[in-house]
């Protein structure tokens, strides 16, 4: 277990369809957040998850966005009826958390959606 | 929530100067400040972090400082090297999660 791995690196979808990311972080982070990075900007947050529950969720979240996390272990987000204004590189993150919640994280490679 | 501001945009240094980016940010119980480097094509990696008890951390090369009263907080590269040339990310935690300013890009040339 040498990061947090996202798959798959590069996904070309035809607007309106469905598609899905998935994000396997370090086994030992209980924490995992869903980030958003579009070109010159900084990753906006989407979602986060402590083990198994989803405990934020940024208005940016749109009800055709869903993540889950089911066994607190890897996580999914998909997106539903894809729109051009998805394409942005999807960035996954984990982090411990404890008393002193304030670990960094560590991002995966990302996942890039390009909608056509 | 949480906004953080972030200056300048760009930066563009000779090799040996030093680099100064700065950041604001909104809400007072903000608690935890990391710094990310990322560069091109590839994922953020945090590069050095400060708490909000601590007033500046320093690790080699790279230093931040933080003022709890105004709200901001910089980072300090001394010695630039063109392998520095990257994009810089300051964040800020005020929730559950960090909020990351826009970003700097820093040019380094020999």
């Amino acid at each position: 277990d040498t990061g947090v791995s996202q798959n798959p690196r590069h996904k070309i979808t035809k607007r309106g369809q469905n598609v899905t990311f998935r994000c396997d972080p370090i086994s030992e982070h209980n924490r995992l957040y869903w980030y958003r990075q579009t070109l010159g900007q900084g990753p906006e947050f989407l979602t986060y998850f402590q083990n198994e529950a989803q405990l934020e969720k940024s208005r940016l979240l749109s009800d055709r966005f869903s993540a889950e996390r089911p066994k607190g272990s890897f996580s999914t987000l998909e997106i539903q009826r894809t729109e051009q204004g998805d394409s942005a590189m999807y960035l996954c993150a984990s982090s411990l958390g404890g008393i002193d919640d304030n670990y960094g994280y560590t991002f995966g490679s990302g996942t890039r959606l390009t909608v056509v | 929530g949480e906004n953080v501001e972030q200056h300048p945009s760009t930066l563009s240094v000779q090799e040996g100067d030093s680099a100064v980016i700065k950041c604001t940010y909104s809400d007072s119980a903000s608690n935890y400040f990391p710094w990310y480097k990322q560069e091109l094509g590839k994922r953020p990696q945090l590069i050095i972090d400060i708490r909000s008890n601590v007033g500046e951390k320093k690790d080699q090369r790279i230093a931040v400082t933080l003022n709890k009263t105004a709200k901001h907080f910089s980072l300090h590269i001394t010695e630039t090297q063109p392998e520095d040339s990257a994009v810089y990310f300051c964040a800020a935690r005020g929730g559950y999660a960090l909020n990351f300013g826009k970003g700097t890009s820093l040019l380094v040339t020999p």
